[in-house]
């Protein structure tokens, strides 16, 4: 078992380009949630999804969106990038109606110029 | 305000000695707390979860405390090793599957 998966790793793009976030989630899950975490923060709770729908938001503006595939793996797309945007990436996986223990991935790093 | 606080924000402390961090939550209903452990650039690992029926939880040499009327929590890191030297995130289950995340207790162990 693999665990959760993220690619890339790192990345690094100027303002205004669009990214793309990937996480396979851990065998026998299949639910996705994304997190955004600044330098020194906790966590921040972007949006989960279920049944390849989103079921759950955080405060995040619409430039952030996702998909979830019917194999459960998940993208997070961001567009039009703000310096700001510059976070870790973690996604976590969990098995709806568990104990919603979530796994989490490596996570990847996004550096925006 | 954040609905889980933790403290000290950072420490520093010797090789071989104890240390006991500190969760404070206001968030309810509450299913579970959990305690991760997060290296620097890598994602956090689950080092124990409590229900709220649960006064105290081991993993190693970690022992974790909770008291759901005081809503407190606690982490106590015993013989401290270089390799404890992370942030240790506090995390409180709520309902929907929902996670309220502290802003993490920063360790550094020194030889």
């Amino acid at each position: 078992d693999a665990g959760v998966t993220q690619s890339p790793t790192h990345l690094i793009k100027t303002r205004g380009q669009q990214v793309t976030l990937r996480c396979s989630p851990k065998s026998g899950h299949d639910t996705v949630s994304w997190y955004q975490q600044a330098l020194g923060q906790g966590p921040q709770f972007i949006f989960q999804y279920y049944e390849e729908e989103e079921r759950q938001r955080g405060n995040f503006p619409d430039r952030f969106s996702g998909h979830q595939y019917p194999n459960y793996s998940s993208e997070l797309n961001v567009n039009a990038l703000l310096l700001g945007d510059s976070a870790l990436y973690l996604c976590a996986s969990t098995r709806l109606g568990s104990d919603n223990e979530q796994f989490f991935g490596p996570g990847t790093r996004l550096t925006v110029l | 305000k954040n609905q889980v606080e933790q403290s000290p924000q950072s420490l520093i402390i010797l090789e071989g000695k104890n240390c006991t961090l500190q969760c404070n939550y206001t968030v309810s209903p509450f299913s579970n707390l959990r305690w991760y452990k997060q290296d620097t650039g890598r994602g956090p690992v689950s080092l124990t979860i409590m229900t709220f029926s649960e006064n105290t939880k081991s993993n190693g040499r970690y022992t974790a405390t909770l008291d759901a009327d005081t809503k407190q929590s606690s982490l106590h890191i015993t013989a401290s090793q270089l390799s404890d030297s992370a942030s240790y995130i506090c995390v409180v289950s709520v309902e929907n599957n929902r996670l309220a995340f502290g802003k993490g207790n920063q360790v550094v162990v020194i030889p």
